[in-house]
């Protein structure tokens, strides 16, 4: 089993509607969770922490599910501009030192 | 946020012959540099943390005889591929975090590397 799991999509998205994907980790010491945007050959750029209670940033809202081990994103009033690939990265345990663990990405196409 | 620069952003080169790619933190000094590659449509898996002033950790699999890290100063970690063959074309992003015990890490804008 992959320690952070994803669906790869595409998920196709029509401008104006929500969209919300999930992320499985193995690793239930894990401490922190985050999403990341990637475009195409870009760097990944940090999109949001995840924090225990669900947080929210604008039209992006978080949730960590810690009894499931999974935690998900929802994207409110898609724009044309939220088509990436949406990485979901875990931070294994402290003893393991300060190390990312990305999942395989989730595909967000975006359409008019 | 940080700023983390990295020179090349693109290079081709001949099989056999070795880059040396440069990884920078702009406006801050960090402790620790991860180096990691993407092959196309998969996801970035990391090759080796690097801390200020000491040898590298290297994850399983990663060859430390063919990805020289060398992270002489806080603010400049370099990655050589030595020897590069085809299959080393890949893109390779560095990162940088300001503490050992800091979660945050910033990506540099990676180097598209190709090997004929």
């Amino acid at each position: 089993r992959k320690e952070v799991e994803q669906d790869p999509g595409p998920f196709n998205v029509p401008e104006g509607a929500t969209v919300a994907f999930n992320c499985t980790y193995s690793n239930s010491a894990s401490q922190s969770f985050f999403w990341y945007r990637q475009d195409c050959r870009k760097e990944p750029k940090l999109l949001m922490s995840v924090y225990s209670s669900g947080n929210e940033d604008g039209r992006f809202t978080a949730q960590l599910n810690r009894a499931s081990q999974y935690i998900s994103l929802l994207i409110r009033d898609s724009k044309l501009s939220d088509s990436a690939t949406y990485l979901c990265v875990v931070n294994p345990p402290r003893t393991a030192g300060n190390k990312l663990t990305f999942g395989g990405g989730t595909r967000v196409l975006v359409k008019p | 946020g940080a700023v983390v620069s990295q020179h090349p952003s693109w290079v081709i080169c001949k099989s056999g012959t070795s880059v040396k790619i440069e990884c920078r933190s702009l406006d801050f000094q960090a402790t620790t540099m991860f180096w990691y590659r993407q092959f196309p449509k998969q996801s970035l898996m990391l090759m080796a943390t690097s801390n200020e002033g000491s040898k590298a950790t290297y994850e399983q699999g990663v060859e430390k005889d063919k990805f020289l890290i060398n992270h002489a100063s806080l603010t400049l970690s370099t990655l050589t591929v030595t020897s590069a063959h085809p299959e080393d074309s890949s893109f390779y992003i560095c990162s940088a975090a300001s503490g050992t015990g800091t979660d945050t890490q910033y990506f540099g804008p990676g180097t598209r590397l190709t090997v004929l």
